[in-house]
């Protein structure tokens, strides 16, 4: 079946601009994840979503980020005002029922984003 | 609270040589330990995971690790490394909490050079 599919998969802005990014989870996935990953660097979580309950945003860097998923379906990534040190790659995870952390993640392709 | 560290930022073997990516953690519940393989341009994906059951856990392309909850180690190995193994290797931790989302934490990764 389809896997995690994320758009655009490159994006270049201008300091300043709003950005936005897309996930497609694999479908019947209640969990799903955002992550920033930096040149050279590790994942860092920035929210989880799961099921109908309250999201998770306590990776969220600044006010300048926020996310929204409706249902178990799409979720957007939103960064206001971007700043150069917000280029990365922007990742998404989903993963099935939340079984005490268990799950495997599947992972989408990542958004490469290029803040000049 | 949950860490992970990744003791070498680098290894780099011969092919036909034992790989030893080294994994240790810190947890303070039951924790589940996953490897995942991120190969350039490509998306993560699992190698292998840790849930309380056998403490030798093996994985795709021959890997294995093993929990070592007396050294709070999760070492992933593999007998003899193929050209096809050069790649970035997260260790990731995550734990039950008693309450709250279940959001895994990802080593800093290794990077995995194989020489012909």
């Amino acid at each position: 079946g389809a896997g995690v599919s994320q758009s655009p998969s490159n994006k270049v802005t201008e300091k300043g601009k709003d950005v936005e990014l897309r996930c497609d989870p694999i479908s019947g996935h209640t969990a799903l994840y955002w992550y920033r990953q930096r040149l050279g660097q590790g994942l860092e979580f920035l929210i989880y979503f799961q099921g109908n309950s309250a999201p998770d945003k306590s990776g969220l860097p600044s006010d300048r980020f926020s996310a929204e998923r409706t249902g178990e379906s799409v979720s957007t990534l939103t960064i206001q005002r971007t700043q150069q040190e917000d280029s990365a790659v922007y990742l998404c995870a989903s993963s099935s029922l939340a079984g005490e952390g268990r799950e495997t993640q599947y992972f989408g392709p990542g958004t490469r984003l290029l803040v000049l | 609270a949950q860490s992970v560290t990744q003791l070498d930022s680098h290894v780099s073997v011969s092919e036909g040589t034992p790989v030893l990516l080294r994994c240790n953690y810190s947890s303070s519940y039951s924790p589940s330990l996953f490897w995942y393989v991120q190969h350039p341009n490509k998306g993560l994906q699992l190698l292998l995971k840790y849930t309380s059951a056998a403490t030798l856990v093996k994985g795709i392309n021959g890997f294995e690790a093993e929990f070592k909850k007396s050294e709070t180690s999760f070492h992933l190995t593999k007998p003899s490394a193929h050209m096809s193994d050069a790649a970035e290797y997260f260790c990731v931790v995550s734990e039950i909490p008693s309450g709250g989302s279940y959001i895994p934490t990802f080593g800093r990764g290794t990077s995995l050079i194989v020489h012909p």
